[in-house]
């Protein structure tokens, strides 16, 4: 079993749509976890930065962990074209260890 | 914004030949990474360094690779004699303790 499991895609979904990323883990001793933001050939964009479980929501982004199913979320409403890169899980047992990546999805969201 | 600046961004190189790739972290950040993400793959963690020195490092940092942090400010990934397999973008990144800014990466092509 993979440690980071993410669905690459892609996820293609008309502008004002409400969208749904996920990851599945395998390593209870994740306990931070992030959301990037990557544009095609540039670095990971920090979206949302959550610790254990539970929601944290920034303007239209909300995170969601559910550690007891090792399973993370991010929810996009009222999504926009500018939306359209490729959205990376990553998580790690410290919150200066080594990240864990997933796969990355590709969201395109068409006007 | 704060931001961990890369250069350079693009460097192409022959077989057998050693190169360095400089980043500079930020200012007040005291952990500092290298991760490298081939192409259509995911992001690799190769090594994180705190405190002048090495404190993880994944298989794929072998012999081949080094890290220093010359003066307060820069911080290298050298790559002494390059392979075709090294072919990637390379980030850096660096962390406060809130989540982890990545710089926008240099493509390395080896030829």
């Amino acid at each position: 079993q993979k440690e980071v499991e993410q669905d690459p895609g892609p996820l293609s979904v008309p502008e004002g749509a409400i969208v749904s990323l996920n990851c599945t883990y395998s390593n209870s001793a994740f306990q931070y976890f992030m959301w990037y933001r990557q544009y095609s050939r540039k670095g990971p964009e920090l979206l949302m930065y959550t610790y254990s479980s539970g929601n944290k929501e920034d303007g239209r982004f909300t995170a969601q962990v559910d550690k007891s199913s090792k399973y993370i979320s991010l929810f996009i409403r009222d999504s926009q074209p500018s939306d359209s890169a490729t959205y990376l899980c990553a998580m790690s047992p410290s919150n200066t260890g080594k990240l864990i990546f997933g796969q990355g999805t590709t969201l395109q969201v068409k006007p | 914004e704060p931001e961990v600046t890369q250069t350079p961004s693009h460097q192409v190189t022959q077989m057998g030949q050693e190169v360095i790739l400089r980043c500079v972290p930020i200012s007040n950040h005291l952990y500092f990474y290298w991760y490298r993400q081939i192409l259509g793959q995911k992001v690799e963690f190769l090594v994180s360094f705190y405190n002048n020195e090495i404190s993880e490092k994944s298989e794929i940092f072998d012999d081949q690779f080094s890290v220093e942090r010359p003066d307060g400010s820069n911080f290298t990934l050298k790559i002494r004699s390059t392979k075709l397999e090294d072919s990637a973008m390379y980030f850096c990144a660096s962390s406060g303790g809130t989540g982890y800014t990545f710089g926008s990466g240099t493509r390395l092509t080896v030829v």
